[in-house]
């Protein structure tokens, strides 16, 4: 069946643009997670969506970061005015439900590289 | 708060045994997860440990100790493939049902 997608594979932009990184989850999947990986670290907790509760968004780095989801489908990732700190790639994953084995379904991931 | 303490390499020998160490201090515990991850691709789920001892899965297994906040992944007959790094993921249970990483362990199986 198909996994945990996300858009585009790479992108590479200007220092001060906007980017947007999109996720689709695997279907039936309620909880939905953004991490993000620098070049040799591990995976940083970014925000984490739970059906229609509010999101959590205690791991955001700043304000030039937001996410957004609609009901258990596709989660967006924006940020603005990106700076070159922001380059990593950023990892979506999806869980059936968040609960007591919380197996957590990664994407193949976005690179993003801030010139 | 979290704190996760992995090597951050090993080397091993093709056909050997290899044991990767994890300790942690959480605020919160209710379970630990080990994650492979290939170089350039996404982790993958290996075991989640929930009570104390080892649980045997094929080629790996994954040991937990609740009390001394520590847990290993072992992993034996050594393949070229299982060149990963090996990620430590405690879990809390509670609130946002979050994983918290630690930075892995870079695994190198040399023939």
């Amino acid at each position: 069946g198909a996994g945990v997608s996300q858009s585009p594979s790479n992108k590479v932009t200007e220092k001060g643009k906007d980017v947007e990184l999109r996720c689709d989850p695997i279907s039936g999947h309620t909880a939905l997670y953004w991490y993000r990986q620098r070049l040799g670290q591990g995976l940083e907790f970014l925000i984490y969506f739970q059906g229609n509760s509010a999101p959590d968004k205690s791991g955001l780095p700043s304000d030039r970061f937001s996410a957004e989801r609609t009901g258990e489908s596709v989660s967006t990732l924006t940020i603005q005015r990106t700076q070159q700190e922001d380059s990593a790639v950023y990892l979506c994953a999806s869980s059936p439900l968040a609960g007591v084995s919380n197996e957590q379904f990664f994407g193949p991931g976005t690179r993003l590289t801030v010139l | 708060g979290q704190n996760i303490d992995q090597p951050t390499e090993m080397t091993a020998t093709e056909g050997a045994i290899v044991q990767i160490n994890c300790t942690y201090q959480t605020s919160g515990f209710n379970g630990l997860f080990w994650y492979q991850q290939h170089a350039g691709e996404a982790p993958t789920f290996l075991s989640y440990n929930v009570l104390d001892g080892l649980e045997e899965k094929g080629r790996f297994s994954s040991f937990l100790s609740r009390s001394k906040g520590y847990s290993y992944l072992l992993l034996k007959e050594l393949q070229m493939k299982d060149s990963a790094s090996y990620l430590c993921a405690p879990y809390s249970g509670a609130g946002s049902y979050q994983l918290t990483f630690g930075k892995g362990t870079k695994l190198s199986v040399i023939p």
